[in-house]
């Protein structure tokens, strides 16, 4: 079955380290998302791709970057990571197409900053 | 931009009742879509439900169902019967149309079933 997975599933890292979450979906979907989770914030878009060396920021998008180079994978880097950045992260795909297709998201990444 | 709304941080009611969640959104856009997503303690974000703009007919799943207004830009999510299982928290999302594809999120709303 396809699949969209993250990894790792928690992670702890220390103010200023680069830190790189891994996304990799099996559905083929040109459109991937990068959220993350926050109380009283719900779910705000940090960076998303609609396709092989496209990237695009979204409303947070702030000490983050991320890189298209193939299909599957979409990398979220946290190029110096602040207390602030402190999350549940959520990779999401879609498909490409005007038929209102759902998201499928991955299990999360919940990772701390100290 | 849009925007999602969700006024209700929290709601409980008793197994067996109905229970609305409310989700209202701000929007130019004349065709886009519509989404409920259940958030369980497990944190696996499920798609509830989905309605597109253009049709009249309010999307119906099992025991969700929705009441969509597109003049007033409401869309409530009415769920019956309700059963322990559907504690969880509830976001409210809004997808544009072709070529804008992002999902913008409201809040959430945590809904706790009471045996």
């Amino acid at each position: 079955d396809a699949e969209i997975t993250q990894s790792p599933r928690h992670k702890i890292t220390e103010t200023g380290r680069q830190v790189t979450l891994a996304c990799h979906q099996t559905w083929n979907h040109n459109n991937m998302f990068w959220y993350r989770q926050d109380l009283g914030h719900g779910l705000r878009l940090i960076h998303y791709s609609y396709g092989v060396q496209d990237t695009n920021k979204g409303e947070v998008s702030d000490g983050y970057s991320v890189s298209r180079s193939n299909t599957e994978d979409l990398p979220l880097t946290l190029e110096s990571a602040a207390s602030s950045q402190t999350s549940v992260y959520f990779c999401a795909s879609s498909e490409h197409e005007s038929g209102g297709t759902e998201a499928f998201f991955g299990q999360g990444t919940r990772l701390t900053v100290v | 931009a849009q925007t999602v709304t969700q006024s209700q941080p929290e709601m409980s009611v008793q197994e067996a009742e109905t229970v609305t969640l409310s989700c209202t959104y701000d929007t130019s856009e004349n065709n886009y879509y519509l989404f409920w997503y259940k958030q369980p303690p497990s944190r696996q974000m499920i798609l509830v439900i989905r309605q597109e703009a253009y049709k009249q007919q309010n999307a119906t799943e099992n025991r969700f169902s929705v009441n969509f207004q597109k003049a007033a830009k409401s869309f409530s999510l009415k769920i019956s019967d309700s059963q322990l299982g559907d504690t969880a928290m509830y976001f409210c999302a809004f997808r544009a149309s072709f070529g804008n594809e992002k999902l913008t999120f409201g809040t959430g709303t945590r809904l706790t079933i009471i045996p």
